[in-house]
């Protein structure tokens, strides 16, 4: 059983490139949402969505899109990286409640 | 989700019962208390949660007042690998919606 499975767990983009963050879970929830976490800071919520076909917005959404077209996935786009957006990103899926959260993605803007 | 407050960081000697206080004063009557982790660099972990009655597992114990206004995370013997950071969260329970995370509270299990 693999839970939540985020890809790629380490990457470094040039300011201005664009690339998906990967994220999937095989537990059937219909909740699932994407955090960032900057150095020595807390969990900050970016988007979220409460099933296939249904996502909205969280605390710091500007410069990130997503979608859900099914259960197991949902991916992370950067449109424009900024180095604002160097962080740590996490992933989660619960059923909304407990939340299982991925390994995260490491992510560096120069 | 009803606002938590946490102090910003503890120590606790490895060893000891290290207890993690939280309060969520605008608690509504059907919100559980849900409580997870982060050890440095990690994903956060799910810990307990609760409604009114006192829970325990095999990771800690909660402690829910009587007004459940406030809760207490018990953690019975510390160790060095229980360093890392708390969170209460209360999230809203009849609906699917955004779950917010606070500061937390970073735990330092001292030798």
């Amino acid at each position: 059983n693999a839970g939540v499975t985020q890809t790629p767990k380490f990457q470094v983009l040039k300011t201005g490139q664009s690339m998906t963050l990967q994220c999937a879970q095989d537990m059937n929830h219909e909740y699932m949402s994407w955090y960032r976490q900057d150095p020595g800071m807390g969990l900050r919520l970016i988007h979220y969505s409460v099933g296939a076909g249904i996502t909205d917005q969280g605390e710091v959404p500007n410069g990130y899109n997503v979608s859900r077209s099914t259960t197991e996935d949902f991916p992370l786009r950067l449109l424009s990286a900024a180095p604002s957006q160097t962080s740590v990103y996490f992933c989660a899926s619960g059923g909304p409640q407990p939340q299982h959260f991925g390994d995260g993605t490491r992510l560096s803007i120069l | 989700d009803a606002k938590t407050t946490q102090p910003p960081s503890m120590d606790c000697a490895e060893g000891r019962a290290a207890n993690l206080p939280c309060n969520h004063s605008t608690i509504s009557g059907n919100e559980y208390v849900y409580w997870y982790r982060q050890i440095h660099s990690q994903g956060p972990q799910y810990i307990i949660h609760g409604l009114k009655n006192n829970e325990t597992n095999e990771m800690a114990s909660l402690i829910i007042t009587e007004d459940r206004k406030s809760s207490t995370l018990i953690l019975p013997h510390a160790t060095l690998r229980d360093t890392a950071v708390y969170y209460c969260i209360v999230p809203r329970k009849t609906s699917y919606d955004k779950v917010i995370f606070g500061p937390g509270t970073s735990l330092s299990v001292i030798p």
